[in-house]
């Protein structure tokens, strides 16, 4: 099965740095994503980790540990149109469909 | 391009009734899923299919009916509606192998 952990919700300032952690526990490691989802909207991509190491694309970056089942997503020079939901999710592999299985999403609320 | 279709956007139904949720796609794509969120609970895998013809269940998958005839059309049948299948559902595509999964708007279903 998948068991994936992200804190609930975070608040920062605008112009300051936000790092939102993901564990997982997942029979099967194909790729972890993050994505972005405003209220009442579907959720967008941000990034895809498969490799150790980090992504890095514009404000937001992206770091995996396969050995110790982790992940963040770095959140850089907020604004306020970054507060949003941001769902963390593992794909397993082939032989499982490829499934996406999100964790439950940390509310991240930016204040002026 | 469209990207991915959902029909309805909204829909209020009588404990019961049943009805199917549209979900089509113009990219091409192998992978198509159903997700339902509840407030708190992430997406949730109800099924998914990795090719016309092949479907299979995600982790709520019961009082739902899937089937995938052709590439692009992936619709969802709630049997006989019940207040918990109250929820914001969610298809999503993605191509193989699936680095990115593109998600339709949402149906937003009120079971009363």
């Amino acid at each position: 099965g998948q068991n994936i952990d992200q804190p609930t919700e975070m608040t920062a300032t605008e112009g300051a740095i936000v790092q939102i952690n993901c564990t997982y526990q997942t029979s099967g490691f194909n790729g972890l994503f993050w994505y972005q989802q405003h209220a009442g909207e579907a959720p967008t991509f941000l990034s895809y980790n498969v490799l150790d190491g980090l992504e890095e694309k514009g404000r937001f970056s992206s770091f995996l540990s396969r050995s110790k089942g982790y992940s963040y997503l770095l959140l850089k020079e907020l604004q306020m149109k970054d507060s949003a939901s941001y769902l963390c999710a593992v794909r397993g592999g082939k032989a499982a469909g490829n499934k996406l299985t999100f964790g439950g999403g940390t509310r991240v609320l930016v204040k002026p | 391009n469209a990207g991915v279709t959902q029909t309805p956007k909204f829909q209020v139904l009588k404990t019961g009734q049943s009805m199917t949720l549209q979900c089509a796609q113009d990219m091409n794509h192998e992978y198509m899923s159903w997700y339902r969120q509840d407030p708190g609970m992430g997406l949730r895998l109800i099924h998914y299919s990795v090719g016309a013809g092949i479907t299979d269940q995600g982790e709520v998958p019961n009082g739902y009916n899937v089937s995938r005839s052709t590439t692009e059309d992936f619709p969802l049948r709630l049997l006989s509606a019940a207040p918990s299948q109250t929820s914001v559902y969610f298809c999503a595509s993605s191509p193989d192998p699936p680095l990115g999964y593109t998600f339709g708007s949402g149906t937003r279903l009120t079971v009363v």
